[in-house]
């Protein structure tokens, strides 16, 4: 079956870049649909952050624009977010998920916590 | 604050029927389809329904979702003690162009 696993450092200073990868297994990320980042705060709920779809194609949430980028390793079937110039407003769970055009987010990773702290 | 609305907790004894509102606006479920996500305490978030009304094989019948107008609804019926979650719908939003969530209902089953 499909399965999506996050991976990256638990702990990034503020200022600096946080990078997470998603690896996909089951699926082949250039057969198609779209692949996500999410966030969720602790104690907060689900914020979307960007996708890509399969082409390479992305699109972003407007609020984190100017600072994310979401790109594919087509090689190595995963996918990955870099976040830059955090603050302790990005310490959140991250999720990965795959997703269609309509916004079905079918599979999703286990989640990795990242704490912003100097 | 969130642009879909949700109330932040519903509760049910087991057995009962719980329903779940989602309100937004004419750029976002009034023009899109919604779905829903169930979160067990500590996990990630799973698909419960899709296009407004429609269950992935494996979630169990007890759960439907309708959509009328700018709101949608989730509704689980005879409820059961691993019910007890946070549920997000989701949808499509033409102003914010991007996905957006609802804050989340807490399910407590009494």
């Amino acid at each position: 079956q499909v399965q999506l696993q996050e991976s990256g450092p638990g702990l990034v200073k503020p200022s600096e870049t946080l990078s997470l990868t998603c690896a996909v297994s089951g699926y082949s990320i250039s057969s198609g649909y779209y692949w996500g980042w999410f966030r969720q705060p602790p104690g907060k709920g689900l914020d979307w952050i960007g996708s890509m779809y399969h082409s390479g194609i992305t699109y972003y949430t407007p609020s984190l624009n100017s600072r994310v980028t979401v790109s594919v390793d087509t090689s190595k079937n995963q996918f990955s977010l870099k976040l830059n110039s955090v603050t302790a407003a990005d310490t959140a769970m991250y999720y990965c998920a795959r997703h269609s055009y309509s916004g079905t987010f079918d599979i999703w990773g286990q989640g990795t916590m990242v704490t912003v702290s100097s | 604050q969130s642009v879909l609305t949700q109330p932040p907790s519903a509760s049910g004894t087991p057995g009962q029927r719980v329903t779940i509102s989602c309100s937004g606006s004419s750029s976002n479920i009034g023009s899109k389809t919604v779905s829903w996500y169930q979160q067990l305490p500590g996990k990630a978030p799973k698909l419960l329904i899709y296009s407004n009304n429609q269950r992935p094989s494996g979630v169990p019948d007890r759960f439907s979702g309708s959509k009328s107008g700018t709101s949608a609804s989730l509704a689980i019926s005879g409820l059961q003690s691993e019910d007890e979650a946070a549920y997000y719908c989701a949808a499509w939003d033409d102003s914010m162009n991007g996905w957006v969530f609802g804050g989340g209902t807490k399910v407590t089953v009494l």
